[in-house]
């Protein structure tokens, strides 16, 4: 992998209990996402940040948040997990849009299950 | 607002067949178009890319054009095998911080 580790691969977690997944990465790029992964609906953006302390709400927001505190940490935080959070969640990163290389690098994803 | 639409899935092929994964887009001004793959238990690797129109973007026998015209960006490989089994995702980028807007996938199988 490109410089980019996602932990815990796989988490069972009771309903109503808080829940944080780690994404780290060595490639100092600016810009990381976190994604979920459902059959039939695709990928879906549920935060992004584009800077240290800086993020964004994506299209499916509610019940998460998420916190970056230095460039290689991104964190997602589940307040109160449901089961309509089980998923398969995913890390990105990419380095400035302008650059010549700028593409989405993906982490291996983890997998959520909410009881 | 932005938007890429594929073909839905699963396509299954025989081995060597042609392969066609339709790709559209809906986008203000000119954005770089993207296909991605992802295999079964992995993340999304980048196939290709094109950042402007009438560029082809190609890779392990990949290929798509960014159309303008017809605002498109299918992506094609002349035969297919076994191991291109996997899910393919168009995507486009816009412009500024907006982040990667990713089409719904489409499923490939490719049976020997």
């Amino acid at each position: 992998d490109a410089g980019i580790t996602q932990s815990p691969r796989h988490k069972v977690t009771e309903t109503g209990t808080p829940v944080t997944l780690r994404c780290h990465q060595t490639e100092n790029h600016r810009y990381m996402y976190w994604y979920r992964q459902d059959p039939g609906h695709g990928l879906r953006l549920i935060h992004y940040s584009y800077g240290v302390k800086d993020t964004d709400k994506g299209e499916v927001s509610d019940g998460y948040s998420v916190s970056r505190s230095k460039t290689e940490d991104f964190l997602l935080t589940l307040e109160s997990a449901t089961s309509s959070q089980t998923s398969v969640y995913f890390c990105a990163i990419s380095d400035n849009p302008t650059r010549l290389n700028y593409g989405y690098t993906f982490g291996s994803g983890t997998r959520l299950t909410v009881v | 607002g932005d938007s890429v639409t594929q073909m839905e899935g699963p396509v299954t092929l025989s081995e060597e067949a042609f392969l066609t994964i339709n790709c559209t887009y809906t986008a203000t001004g000119y954005p770089s178009l993207f296909w991605y793959v992802q295999y079964p238990g992995e993340g999304l690797q980048l196939l290709l890319k094109a950042t402007k129109a009438d560029d082809k973007g190609s890779n392990k026998g990949f290929e798509a054009t960014y159309r303008k015209e017809t605002t498109s960006f299918h992506l094609e490989k002349g035969s297919v095998q076994v191991s291109d089994s996997a899910v393919y995702f168009c995507a486009l980028y816009a412009s500024g911080n907006t982040p990667l807007v990713f089409g719904k996938g489409t499923r490939l199988s490719v049976i020997a």
